[in-house]
Order: C-alpha cells, then sequence, then structure tokens
C-alpha cells in the first residue's frame, strides 16, 4: 500500500474546534495533497504542495490551512470556519508528472 | 479549468458480463487520464491510465480507450467478478504538475 500514512483513522470535532489530520510519506516524492471526499462528489483538491515551504490552495480551500515543513510531512487543519466538515479526507503524494497514491484515508465527524 | 463528467453514477451487472465507464473532458490539453478503484472505507488505487499519445491500452481483463477529438475515454472491464464491485474514478491532467480532476465515480456493483 505504499508509504503513506494518515493518522488518526477517525477523528471527532466538537462545534468550534480547530483539528489537525497528519499525512506521512517516505516515498520521498516531492508533491503532496489534500482531497476532501463526500458521497457522489468524487474527490475535491484542498490544498497541495509541490515543494518544501510552498503550497497552494486547491478548489476548496476556505476553513482549512496546511504547513510543509519538512518534505515528508502535509498535516491539514480543519479550523472552525469550515462549516460542514464531516466527510473522508485524503492525502496523496507523488513526484511529477507520476501517479498520485493516497493514504488511508481521515474520517471526520463533528459532533 | 478542468472539466470531467463520469457516467454513469451506478452501473449494476451479472457476474461474466462486461461493465464500460464512461468520462468527458473539458480541457484539450489534457494528456494524462488515469483510472482509481475505492474499495468501501478505502483508499483509491490506481488500476490503469493512459496518455493522449495512445489510442488504447490493456491490462489483462480492464482496457481502457482514448478519443481526443471526442475529449472522451473509457474504462472497459471484461469478464467481471464480485471482487470488481466498488467505486470506480476516472480523472484527467495536463502537463508536468499532475493535479488531476477527478469525475465524480461510478459504483459498480456485480452480482454473483
Amino acid at each position: 500500500d505504499g508509504g503513506i500514512t494518515q493518522s488518526p483513522k477517525y477523528l471527532f470535532r466538537k462545534e468550534g474546534q480547530n483539528v489537525t489530520l497528519s499525512c506521512e510519506q517516505n516515498l520521498n516524492h516531492d508533491a503532496m495533497y489534500w482531497y476532501r471526499q463526500d458521497p457522489g462528489q468524487g474527490l475535491r483538491l484542498i490544498y497541495y504542495s509541490q515543494i518544501v515551504n510552498d503550497f497552494q490552495k486547491g478548489d476548496i480551500a476556505e476553513g482549512y490551512s496546511v504547513s510543509r515543513e519538512k518534505k515528508e510531512s502535509f498535516p491539514l487543519t480543519v479550523t472552525s470556519a469550515q462549516k460542514n466538515p464531516t466527510a473522508f479526507y485524503l492525502c496523496a503524494s507523488n513526484t511529477p508528472p507520476d501517479t498520485q497514491y493516497f493514504g488511508p484515508g481521515t474520517r471526520l465527524t463533528v459532533l | 479549468g478542468e472539466n470531467v463528467e463520469q457516467h454513469p453514477s451506478t452501473l449494476s451487472v451479472q457476474e461474466g458480463d462486461s461493465a464500460v465507464i464512461k468520462c468527458t473532458y473539458s480541457d484539450s490539453a489534457s494528456n494524462y487520464f488515469p483510472w482509481y478503484k475505492q474499495e468501501l472505507g478505502k483508499r483509491p488505487q490506481l488500476i490503469i491510465d493512459i496518455r493522449s499519445n495512445v489510442g488504447e491500452k490493456k491490462d489483462q481483463r480492464i482496457a481502457v480507450t482514448l478519443n481526443k477529438t471526442a475529449k472522451h475515454f473509457s474504462l472497459h472491464i471484461t469478464e467481471t467478478q464480485p471482487e470488481d464491485s466498488a467505486v470506480y474514478f476516472c480523472a484527467a491532467s495536463k502537463g508536468g504538475s499532475y493535479i488531476p480532476t477527478f469525475g465524480r465515480g461510478t459504483s459498480l456493483i456485480v452480482h454473483p
């Protein structure tokens, strides 16, 4: 299943809380990505980073933040500004133009 | 930006039948088209891909065809088996940055 890990597998958030999802890869990939998956919506890009200390907004970045301080790590913070965060979050990595490889995902639920 | 349409959203077949999933894309500059299979609660995994300089690619029971003129590509699964049941996503991307746009997915159900 490759060298991409995500934690935790399940996460519960109370209203008004910020939570951080972890993504780590040991594949020496340059680029990392965060996607949100909702039923019937496919995969929507939140943020991506093609190099350390640099990242760009994807299609649905509002209410989320990221950092890329190390090549192997790309954590995603879901802030209280994200009004409907319940979803399945997938991290991916690659060295372009090669294929993306996905982590196992984190299921976030708002209580 | 790129827009990828995928049809059907649900496909139900009998074991042994063939299944075809179709995708269209809007950006004629797109040149890489991967297909992913996602089992329930699991990560998407690449099953086959095709680049724009090729019209067809096969790998055992699966094949992908690409029509650049019409801007559509299709996934073909022959002799379907119950373990083929999953959600299948198509995607399109262009250039060296490789940031794909995904279709909404097709839920394939193979009845024994």
